[in-house]
């Protein structure tokens, strides 16, 4: 089956350190994959994306790379900000008639000022 | 704004009672889902529609529950006869199909307490 794990939280770091989200991922087919980010009190929305293998999707300064020979989209950022601070969530999508999209269970970061 | 929106935002109920909550997808996004999400966990998918077609079911998923999308445009989610174990926050997406790359569409979600 489909399925994603992502490395377990909370992560705390200091505003300007280097983050790492480990996500891995099992999936039939070839699945889009994606970051998706809940800012406290607001809604689930995308962060970054990618749709094949080797590609890159980068937003906001979160870069995260589609690894197929190790099944994984580990999420990063080089230098991160208090505003940052949320759950991220690692997703995979698999066009089975209708693209259900399965998620991780999300790794809260705490950035310290 | 032209996002999601999902209501009641808030709903507290007692075990037993049926609660429906209501998503207004964007209105060009023909596909649109529920998904659950406790405490300490990522989104849970509940059932998929596209257009006024229910595709997909979680095998998870009460008899208790059901959802209707009758016109392809707004959703209804229903649940019979609460239980507790039903507390969790219920989320709506859409997205179009158009574009085929499965990103979603996030509403703020339903936050259901059953007492």
């Amino acid at each position: 089956g489909n399925s994603v794990t992502q490395m377990e939280g909370p992560v705390t770091l200091s505003e300007e350190a280097f983050l790492t989200i480990n996500c891995t991922y099992t999936a039939t087919g070839y699945p889009s994959l994606f970051w998706y980010v809940q800012y406290p009190g607001e809604g689930l929305q995308l962060l970054l994306k990618a749709t094949k293998a080797d590609d890159k999707g980068s937003n906001k300064g979160f870069e995260a790379t589609y690894r197929k020979e190790t099944t994984s989209f580990h999420l990063e950022k080089g230098s991160v900000q208090v505003s940052d601070s949320a759950v991220y969530f690692c997703a995979l999508s698999v066009d089975t008639g209708g693209f259900k999209t399965i998620f991780g269970a999300g790794t809260r970061l705490f950035v310290k000022a | 704004d032209t996002g999601v929106s999902q209501d009641p935002r808030h709903k507290i109920t007692k075990r037993g009672q049926n609660v429906t909550f209501r998503c207004d997808p964007i209105s060009e996004h023909n596909r649109l889902y529920w998904y659950r999400q406790t405490l300490g966990q990522g989104p849970e998918f509940l059932t998929y529609f596209q257009n006024e077609a229910q595709l997909e079911k979680s095998r998870l998923l009460s008899d208790r529950f059901s959802a209707e999308r009758p016109k392809g445009s707004f959703s209804t989610l229903e649940i019979q006869r609460t239980e507790q174990g039903d507390s969790a926050m219920y989320l709506c997406a859409s997205s179009q199909d158009r574009f085929n790359t499965g990103e979603l569409f996030f509403g703020e979600g339903s936050r259901l307490t059953v007492l």
